[in-house]
């Protein structure tokens, strides 16, 4: 079935890139996404990658797609302690719209 | 443009007592979804309406949750009876369309803690 995994934690020192990598199962994934969720909030869609792509650049944000390997990863440049948050990846695939989320994976950002 | 409305914010019942939930989606939204967050996971479908059809319900707990969406609308997500294992949060969601690239908006949840 579809399945998402990520990492549970990273902490990184603030100015330094950060890096939260994702994998999934779905061959036919067509959409993945980056959402992140602040403490007590909803989830915010921070950016998406359609599956045809292998890299996507916005401002900070670098996301990288390995489509043989089903692995996706999110850089963040610079990052600051406004950056602290859960970053969930998810993916979508061809045959429904239903999105998979993984686990998440919580950036804590280090003085 | 007003985001995702959800009430209440928070609740705290006792098991094997019934409690629901509402959701106002973003004015336009074609589609409302309901998921499960429990913590420590990501969130979890239970039910995806387009306007007020159901489109996907595979995931919901039948026996004992329920949801509606009367007018395609706002739509409220029943609980009845309640079991430990329901305590989570109860994210709404709403998009303006379901196919393609569509971006859900997430409202903030409402916090549900079963004694």
């Amino acid at each position: 079935g579809e399945d998402v995994e990520q990492s549970l934690f990273l902490s990184v020192r603030e100015g330094d890139s950060s890096v939260i990598n994702c994998t999934y199962t779905d061959s036919s994934s067509t959409y993945l996404y980056w959402y992140k969720q602040e403490p007590g909030a909803g989830l915010q869609l921070l950016t998406y990658i359609f599956s045809n792509m292998d890299m996507k650049q916005d401002q900070r944000l670098t996301v990288l797609l390995n489509k043989k390997d089903k692995h996706l990863s999110l850089r963040i440049a610079d990052t600051q302690t406004g950056d602290s948050a859960i970053y969930f990846c998810a993916e979508k695939g061809s045959s429904a719209s239903k999105i998979i989320f993984g686990s998440g994976t919580r950036l804590s950002i280090r003085p | 443009e007003a985001g995702v409305a959800q009430s209440p914010r928070y609740k705290i019942i006792e098991k094997r007592q019934s409690v629901a939930f509402w959701c106002n989606p973003i004015s336009g939204h074609a589609t409302l979804y309901w998921y499960q967050q429990i913590l420590g996971q990501g969130p979890k479908l239970l039910i995806q309406f387009q306007n007020n059809g159901v489109v996907d319900d595979s995931q919901l707990p039948k026996d004992r949750f329920s949801a509606e969406r009367l007018k395609g609308v706002d739509s409220t997500l029943k609980i009845q009876p309640a079991k430990l294992e329901d305590s989570a949060v109860y994210l709404c969601a709403s998009s303006f369309e379901t196919s393609g690239n569509f971006e859900q908006f997430f409202g903030p949840g409402t916090r549900l803690t079963v004694l």
